[in-house]
């Protein structure tokens, strides 16, 4: 049981460049998440899903998209990167609605964008 | 401002003293998550908090929920250096978890 792994843990991009995040999670949970860490920011939702084919905007959408085609994969899209979006990148996957369940966090995508 | 506030923002104490952060949301509270972060590493589960006056510990952390005040406080006795780090509240949002922007604990041998 490998929790939630994502992929890939290091990246550094140009300016324009686009790339995809991956995120997995072996726990058939059905929320899935994903977050930005940036310094004195805390975690900002940046898109989530409730289920398998579904996904919603969080605080900060721009600039990114998500798919979740199957239930324990969830993607982040950056089409075309910005320095702004440099940061650390969380995924994390809850079994049900949140007030009743853990939430468990993925490692971690360090993404600069020069 | 963010949906939930943290204070203090940084806190820096001595080996053994007792320390309080606490987490103020501008909306009613249903379910409200403690994390601890390592800095450069992922997000470690403490507590969850589901109902109003409750309170959990965990080793020497205790957290309470003031679903009036709409607060909840973590308090840390006798800290130690393994303490050290980074605490985020998280609270749900019909389904969405958003957090606060964090507060950064040293602790001084």
């Amino acid at each position: 049981n490998a929790g939630v792994t994502q992929t890939p843990k290091f990246r550094v991009l140009k300016t324009g460049q686009s790339m995809t995040l991956l995120c997995a999670q072996d726990m058939n949970h059905e929320y899935m998440y994903w977050y930005r860490q940036d310094p004195g920011m805390g975690l900002r939702l940046i898109h989530y899903s409730v289920g398998e084919g579904t996904t919603a905007k969080g605080e900060v959408p721009d600039g990114y998209n998500v798919s979740r085609l199957k239930k324990q994969n969830f993607l982040l899209g950056l089409e075309s990167a910005a320095p702004s979006q440099t940061s650390v990148y969380f995924c994390a996957s809850l079994k049900g609605l949140a007030g009743a369940y853990e939430q468990y966090f993925g490692p971690g995508t360090r993404l600069t964008v020069t | 401002s963010q949906e939930l506030e943290q204070s203090p923002q940084s806190l820096i104490v001595q080996e053994g003293k007792n320390l309080t952060i606490n987490c103020t949301s501008s909306k009613t509270l249903y379910g409200l998550y403690w994390y601890k972060q390592k800095y450069g590493e992922g997000l470690i589960f403490l507590m969850m908090l589901q109902k109003g006056g409750e309170e959990k510990s965990h080793e020497k952390i205790t957290a309470k929920l003031d679903e009036k005040k709409q607060q909840s406080s973590l308090h840390i006795t006798a800290s130690q250096p393994s303490h050290a780090g980074i605490y985020l509240c998280g609270a749900d949002r019909l389904g969405k978890l958003i957090f606060g922007q964090g507060t950064t604990l040293q602790v001084k041998p």
